[in-house]
């Protein structure tokens, strides 16, 4: 299994700003995820995090909005930028455990961002 | 493509009720599958899960059964509990690609009464 902690747990931020989202791993993983919950809504993927490389984006989502950083195995942040109202999501980090399609996902316990 | 079709909530339930919340699946090859839970306020945590076709899933008194045939994976619970008052998620995930990565169905919300 794998212990997943990110910060901030929730924030109010004004519109026009950036929030950065942290997400640290107790153990090494190759890949990491972050998500989009809005509001009564499903989880979006936003963007698969690799150490080493650039992030790999969802459709419609785009790097100027969500830049990521993946500095090494256990760490990274996602940034939501120049924020709207219409940015107010949970923002969720996981990761894979190791084995394939047959392995479950652990996450974190998400930021809940308010834009005002 | 990949995608999860889940049974809209809300769900409201007596204690003790039995519960059934529907899942159907569109996939390419033998995806896993899988339910998450979402206690309010709490990020998700793994409920279940399947692997391949018969695969039954089960924990905390819930169960899924991985249908090939009806491309299904219901959630079951026999008799549920106030505490079980969550969202619910069904996920697949299929081999390919580099992602790895999970689809999600919309969620359901149950709201267990006493």
């Amino acid at each position: 299994s794998a212990v997943i902690s990110q910060k901030p747990s929730r924030d109010i931020c004004q519109r026009g700003t950036s929030l950065t989202i942290q997400c640290q791993v107790d153990s090494q993983v190759t890949m990491m995820f972050w998500y989009r919950q809005q509001p009564g809504q499903s989880l979006t993927l936003i963007a698969t995090a690799n150490q080493g490389s650039e992030a790999t984006y969802e459709s419609g989502f785009v790097i100027d909005k969500f830049p990521i950083s993946r500095p090494n195995l256990t760490f990274s942040t996602l940034t939501v930028s120049n924020m709207s109202p219409e940015d107010s999501s949970i923002y969720l980090c996981s990761v894979s455990g190791q084995g394939g399609t047959n392995t479950e996902a652990f996450f974190g316990q998400g930021t809940r961002l308010t834009v005002v | 493509g990949n995608s999860v079709t889940q049974m809209e909530g809300p769900v409201t339930l007596s204690e003790e009720a039995f519960l059934t919340i529907n899942c159907t699946y569109t996939a390419t090859g033998y995806p896993s599958l899988f339910w998450y839970v979402q206690y309010p306020g709490e990020g998700l945590q793994l409920l279940l899960k399947a692997t391949k076709a018969d695969d039954k899933g089960s924990n905390k008194g819930f169960e899924a059964t991985y249908r090939k045939e009806t491309t299904s994976f219901h959630l079951e619970k026999g008799s549920v509990q106030v505490s079980d008052s969550a969202v619910y998620f069904c996920a697949l995930k299929n081999y390919g690609g580099a992602t790895n990565k999970l689809i999600f169905g919309t969620g359901t919300l149950l709201a267990v009464q006493p």
